[in-house]
């Protein structure tokens, strides 16, 4: 299985609501990885997870809590967004999460906020 | 701070016509990675290169890496319908941890 999967697909929220994107890998893979990305620009690294534990917070408001319950699935809890964090959430997962691996992306879920 | 650009930023070339992409990148890096989007999707890894000199190819994609000039290329040949996507170089930022900062992106339209 080389399948990184996210939950849900889409998702529209309104600025009051709390809400819960998911991701799962069954590869095995110990660092796991939230990106965010506009329309039309590139992936922008949010957080990674390595062994469960956070080891990188790209300044990410906090608004945004993820959370890394096992080695297999990581999510990204949201509450009180803003119209501008709408954007399409890819996670991704590698090996160990050494400067030698490859991410493996998922399909992302797309967020829009009213 | 590290900061990887890409040219052109749009492509638009027809069937049959070879072009290439360029990747240029601001400090020393020795990995690099290719990935493809279909528009909505998620990203595809096309080619990791691993050193200075490396080519890699599949189908009609050709990627070579030239760390000394931090340059990387992606070499279309041929090109159908189906390589339409946006490509991304990345280069890890540094450090003990996997830090992908993804060049601007190149959409690629190839009219029939």
């Amino acid at each position: 299985d080389t399948e990184v999967t996210q939950t849900p697909k889409h998702l529209v929220m309104g600025m009051t609501n709390k809400k819960s994107l998911k991701c799962e890998q069954h590869m095995g893979h110990r660092a796991m990885y939230w990106y965010k990305q506009k329309a039309k620009k590139p992936p922008e690294l949010m957080f990674v997870y390595s062994y469960e534990k956070l080891s990188i917070n790209e300044s990410v408001p906090s608004r945004f809590s993820p959370e890394c319950p096992n080695s297999s699935l990581l999510n990204l809890h949201l509450h009180a967004l803003q119209p501008e964090d709408s954007a399409l959430y890819l996670c991704a997962s590698s090996r160990t999460g050494t400067a030698q691996e490859t991410q493996y992306f998922g399909p992302g879920t797309r967020l829009l906020v009213l | 701070e590290l900061k990887v650009e890409q040219n052109p930023l749009f492509l638009s070339m027809q069937e049959g016509k070879n072009y290439t992409i360029y990747c240029n990148y601001s400090t020393t890096s020795d990995r690099l990675y290719w990935y493809r989007q279909d528009p909505g999707k998620s990203l595809e890894s096309l080619f990791v290169l691993l050193s200075n000199g490396a080519v890699k190819q599949e189908g009609r994609l050709m990627a070579s890496l030239d760390t000394k000039a931090r340059l990387s290329t992606l070499h279309i040949t041929a090109a159908v319908h189906d390589l339409s996507a946006t490509y991304f170089c990345a280069v890890i930022r540094g450090g003990a941890t996997n830090k992908l900062i993804f060049g601007t992106g190149t959409l690629l339209a190839v009219q029939p």
